[in-house]
């Protein structure tokens, strides 16, 4: 079955730390991956999208993603984290061919103090 | 083009009685997506329309639950005969493909219902 998995539920980070979230997919066949962002009281927006080419990808706000083919991982990086980063993060996987579903991970809540 | 819009925002509403969500995508998109989400966990696949046609549908989704799009613009989500596990947040989501061509989705606020 289709399946996205976030390893970390929550995380909480002090300003300036590093941060990676995890995220492992199963999904047949050739994947468009997402990292969605929603910071509090808003609604999801897209941080960061692999389609082809270079598997490291960058997005808004500094964040990054690295998609392992091999490890059917896509793990979202930011080197430094700030305050305004404290949201709930949420890995995403779709199929380039069939269905356009798009699966999603539990999320991650990210609270990063100040 | 304001994004996509949800009405309404809160419903609130008894066991047993009907509610109807409306969703307008963002007019260029030819896909418009239902999805539920509860506290504690990322947005669960309801539905999906290209343009008017229903393409798939979630075998978790009750046949108390069914969707339109009857002229692939705005679409409407139906739950009959509520239940007090149906309450959770319903978002619309609207997509093309992009200067890519990844198919990248466009949510909008969501339309949160309580049943009591």
């Amino acid at each position: 079955a289709q399946s996205v998995s976030q390893h970390n539920h929550h995380v909480i980070l002090s300003e300036a730390a590093s941060l990676e979230l995890g995220c492992n997919y199963s999904y047949g066949g050739t994947v468009n991956l997402f990292w969605y962002v929603q910071y509090p009281g808003q609604h999801l927006q897209l941080l960061l999208k692999y389609f082809s080419g270079d598997p490291l990808v960058k997005g808004i706000k500094g964040f990054e993603a690295e998609f392992i083919k091999s490890k059917f991982s896509f793990n979202l990086r930011k080197p430094s984290v700030q305050w305004s980063d404290t949201a709930e993060y949420f890995c995403a996987v779709t199929s380039l061919s069939g269905t356009y579903k798009y699966i999603f991970g539990t999320g991650t809540r990210l609270k990063v103090l100040a | 083009d304001t994004g996509v819009s949800q009405n309404p925002r809160h419903k609130i509403t008894k066991r047993g009685q009907n509610v109807t969500f409306r969703c307008d995508p963002i007019s260029e998109h030819n896909r418009l997506y239902w999805y539920r989400q509860t506290l504690g966990q990322g947005p669960e696949f309801l539905t999906y329309f290209q343009n008017e046609a229903q393409l798939e549908k979630s075998r978790l989704l009750s046949d108390r639950f069914s969707a339109e799009r009857p002229k692939g613009s705005f679409s409407t989500l139906e739950i009959q005969r509520t239940e007090q596990g149906d309450s959770a947040m319903y978002l619309c989501a609207s997509s093309s493909r992009d200067t890519q061509g990844a198919n990248v989705l466009t949510f909008g606020a969501g339309s949160r219902l309580t049943v009591l």
